[in-house]
């Protein structure tokens, strides 16, 4: 089958590094998304890594190793508003297949 | 430019009552989509479609029906909400197929189903 895989919670302190890490196991594979989504509102888009290796934007860096299976989404300089849910989603065989999303809490 | 809209925001239907999620989007993106998405869990695709008068469906269509008469307009149906339909519905639309392309997101609208 196909499976996504992502930490439940996390927390960090405002000012710090966080990491979120994905791991998938999905049958093709068209490229990786990484979507912020914070309470009440809708997903917005942050990333998108379809080759190895890290893609930096602002604050925020994405990895992907496809022969591994993983990606990670790195954080810096944590802000209060960083304060949401993050999805992982792997493009696969033209589907999208969807993590339950990790929901990082910044604390003062 | 909106992006994409959905009305209404919130709805509380009776068991067994119908009614119609309204989605428009104005970017003339051929893909459009609709999730529920149900607390603590991952979004799932309840149907998709890919042009005007094309339409499929996805992990969860039971209980639904879309329609495509124009690319920006993709109305969800509901037929006898049943409780289980309580949920967050979001529709998004992209520009190229599902899995290879951004895909950008209405608000969502909240029904509960009593």
């Amino acid at each position: 089958g196909q499976n996504i895989d992502q930490p439940t919670e996390m927390t960090a302190t405002e000012g710090a590094i966080v990491q979120i890490n994905c791991t998938y196991q999905t049958s093709g594979f068209n490229g990786l998304f990484w979507y912020q989504q914070h309470a009440g509102e809708a997903p917005t888009f942050l990333s998108y890594n379809v080759l190895d290796g890290l893609e930096e934007k602002g604050r925020f860096s994405s990895f992907l190793s496809r022969s591994k299976g993983y990606s990670y989404l790195l954080l810096k300089e944590l802000q209060m508003k960083d304060s949401a849910s993050y999805l992982c989603a792997v493009g696969s065989n033209y589907q999208l297949i969807w993590g339950a999303g990790t929901k990082l809490i910044i604390k003062p | 430019n909106a992006g994409v809209t959905q009305t209404p925001k919130f709805r509380i239907l009776k068991i067994g009552q119908s009614m119609t999620l309204q989605c428009a989007q104005d970017m003339n993106h051929n893909y459009m989509y609709w999730y529920r998405q149900d607390p603590g869990m991952g979004l799932k695709l309840i149907y998709y479609s890919v042009g005007a008068g094309i339409t499929d469906k996805g992990e969860v269509p039971n209980g639904y029906n879309v329609s495509r008469s124009t690319t920006e307009d993709f109305p969800l149906r509901l037929e006898l909400a049943a409780p289980s339909q309580t949920s967050v519905y979001f529709c998004a639309s992209s520009g190229l197929a599902r899995g290879t392309d951004t895909q950008y997101f209405g608000p969502g609208t909240r029904l509960t189903v009593l």
